[in-house]
C-alpha cells in the first residue's frame, strides 16, 4: 500500500469559515508534509512533521494551523483565509531520516476561498 | 540561488524519445526525484536516483545524473500520448529534517 489519502477532494469556503483538510497514510512513514500548489507552479513546502513533531514551518501565516494527532494522520486547520489562498493543497509522506526516502503524495484538496 | 530550474515546455512526436532536463542547486542533496502530474491530479512518483549513482534505468525511463554540474535528466523512451503531463524534478535536502524542493516543472506534450 503506497497510498496517501486526502479528504475532501474539493472544498469551497468563505473567508470567515473554519475548515480542516485531512491526510492519512498507513505505510509506517514518520515524516509527513503539507505543500501548497498554485496553478502552473511547482508545489511549495508549508510544513514538515517528523515523528509527530513539527520540524519545519516555512513562514506560513497563522491562518493555517497544522496538526499531527498520530503517526498516520495529518490535518491542516484553516481559519479566516483569503482568496489568494485558493490552491491545490498536497499532503505527502516519507520515511524519516536516512535510507530510502521516497515521498508519496496524495491527490490533493482543491481549495477555493470565496 | 534556491531555484531548481527546468525548461518550461517540450513537444515530441509519439514513439520518439523525450528528454527532460533539470538543474538543481544543493550539491549535498542525497536523492533526486522525478514526479509526473496530470491535470487536476496529485503528484505521481516516477523514479528517483541516489546521489552516488550516475544512471538509473527503469523500463522506459532513464535517469542521468551529473553531480559535478548538478544536472539531472529524465529520458522517456517510446513516448506515448498518455505521457503528456507536467514533470517535476525534486531534490531532497537533508539537514535536520528531509525537505523536498521542486523544480519549476516541464510540460510535455506528445502529438500523434
Amino acid at each position: 500500500d503506497t497510498e496517501v489519502t486526502q479528504t475532501p477532494k474539493h472544498l469551497v469556503m468563505g473567508m470567515t469559515n473554519k475548515k480542516s483538510l485531512k491526510c492519512e497514510q498507513h505505510m509506517g512513514h514518520r515524516a509527513m508534509y503539507w505543500y501548497k500548489q498554485k496553478a502552473k507552479k511547482p508545489p511549495e513546502l508549508m510544513f514538515v512533521y517528523s515523528y509527530e513533531k513539527l520540524s519545519i514551518n516555512e513562514s506560513v501565516p497563522s491562518r493555517f494551523s497544522p496538526e499531527c494527532p498520530n503517526s498516520s494522520l495529518l490535518n491542516l486547520h484553516l481559519h479566516a483565509l483569503q482568496p489568494e489562498d485558493s490552491a491545490l493543497y498536497l499532503c505527502a509522506s516519507s520515511r524519516s531520516g536516512g535510507g530510502n526516502t521516497e515521498a508519496f503524495f496524495g491527490q490533493g484538496t482543491r481549495l477555493t476561498v470565496v | 540561488g534556491e531555484d531548481v530550474e527546468q525548461s518550461l515546455f517540450l513537444s515530441v512526436r509519439e514513439g520518439d524519445s523525450s528528454v527532460i532536463n533539470c538543474t538543481y542547486t544543493d550539491s549535498s542533496s542525497t536523492y533526486l526525484y522525478w514526479y509526473k502530474q496530470e491535470p487536476g491530479a496529485g503528484l505521481q512518483l516516477l523514479t528517483y536516483i541516489f546521489s552516488n549513482m550516475d544512471m538509473k534505468q527503469d523500463q522506459r525511463l532513464t535517469v542521468l545524473l551529473n553531480k559535478k554540474d548538478k544536472h539531472l535528466s529524465l529520458r522517456i523512451a517510446d513516448t506515448q500520448t498518455g505521457d503528456s503531463a507536467i514533470y517535476f524534478c525534486a531534490e531532497l535536502r537533508s539537514y535536520n529534517t528531509d525537505k523536498l524542493i521542486f523544480g519549476t516543472g516541464t510540460r510535455l506534450q506528445v502529438f500523434p
